[in-house]
C-alpha cells in the first residue's frame, strides 16, 4: 500500500527547533521529488519545501529559507524537515507529499500539527 | 505569486446533485492545474491533474474542464462520500499555490 506518515509535531516556544520525519512505504522512494506542505489556522495550504530524489536538488519558500531545512534517507525510505528558529507563524499542520511531474502531488500523508507558542 | 481564487467557498446539495466548483488564477498557468479532496482529518486525495485527467482509482464521477485561467471541478452525481473540502492547485510555478477550498455540505 502507498503511504507516507508523518511524525515529530508538537509544541515548541517562539526560537526553538523542531524535527518533522515522514516515513514512506509502498513504493520506490528514491524514485520520486518530496515536498513539505503546510496549512495554518484559517490561511491556504503553502508549499514550504521540495527536494529531488537524489537530494541534490532542494528548493525553498521564501518564508522559511534559512530557518528550515529539507533532506531525506533513501535507505530508510524517510523525509525531514529541520525547523530551526521558529516563529509563531509557522504554526500549521504539516504535509508530507510526494510531488509528481511539474508539482502536483499524488500521495499526502494526514498531517502533524507544529504549535510554535509561549 | 499566482493567486488562485475558488467559488464557491461553501456549496450545499444533496445526493444525486450535479456539482461545479470553480477555480480562477490571476495569470495564465496552461493546464497545469489539480484538484484535490480532503476529509477532516484525513488526508488530501488527488482527483484530477493537468486539468482533466483523472487520477488512477478516482470514480469517473468526477471531471476536470478547463485551461488558461479557469477551470471548473463537476461532480456528475454527488455521492455520500462526496461531502468534503476541494482545492485546486497550480503548479505553473515551482512553488505551486492552493485556493482557499470549496467546503461541500449537505
Amino acid at each position: 500500500q502507498v503511504q507516507v506518515v508523518e511524525s515529530g509535531g508538537g509544541l515548541v516556544k517562539p526560537g526553538g527547533s523542531l524535527r518533522l520525519s515522514c516515513a514512506a512505504s509502498g513504493f520506490s522512494f528514491s524514485d520520486f521529488y518530496f515536498s513539505w506542505v503546510r496549512q495554518a489556522p484559517g490561511k491556504r495550504r503553502e508549499w514550504v519545501s521540495y527536494i529531488s530524489g537524489s537530494g541534490t536538488t532542494i528548493y525553498y519558500a521564501d518564508s522559511v529559507k534559512g530557518r528550515f531545512t529539507i533532506s531525506r534517507d533513501n535507505a530508510k525510505n524517510s523525509l525531514y524537515l529541520q525547523m530551526n528558529s521558529l516563529r509563531v507563524d509557522d504554526t500549521a499542520v504539516y504535509y508530507c507529499a510526494r510531488r509528481r511531474d511539474y508539482g502536483y502531488y499524488d500521495v499526502w500523508g494526514q498531517g502533524t500539527t507544529v504549535t510554535v507558542s509561549s | 505569486d499566482i493567486q488562485m481564487t475558488q467559488s464557491p467557498s461553501t456549496l450545499s446539495a444533496s445526493v444525486g446533485d450535479r456539482v461545479t466548483i470553480t477555480c480562477r488564477a490571476s495569470e495564465s498557468i496552461g493546464t497545469y492545474l489539480a484538484w484535490y479532496q480532503q476529509k477532516p482529518g484525513k488526508a488530501p486525495q488527488l482527483l484530477i491533474y493537468k486539468a482533466s485527467n483523472l487520477q488512477i482509482g478516482v470514480p469517473s464521477r468526477f471531471s476536470g474542464s478547463g485551461s488558461v485561467t479557469e477551470f471548473t471541478l463537476t461532480i456528475s452525481r454527488l455521492q455520500p462520500e462526496d461531502f468534503a473540502t476541494y482545492y485546486c492547485q497550480q503548479y505553473n510555478s515551482y512553488s505551486g499555490t492552493f485556493g482557499p477550498g470549496t467546503k461541500v455540505d449537505i
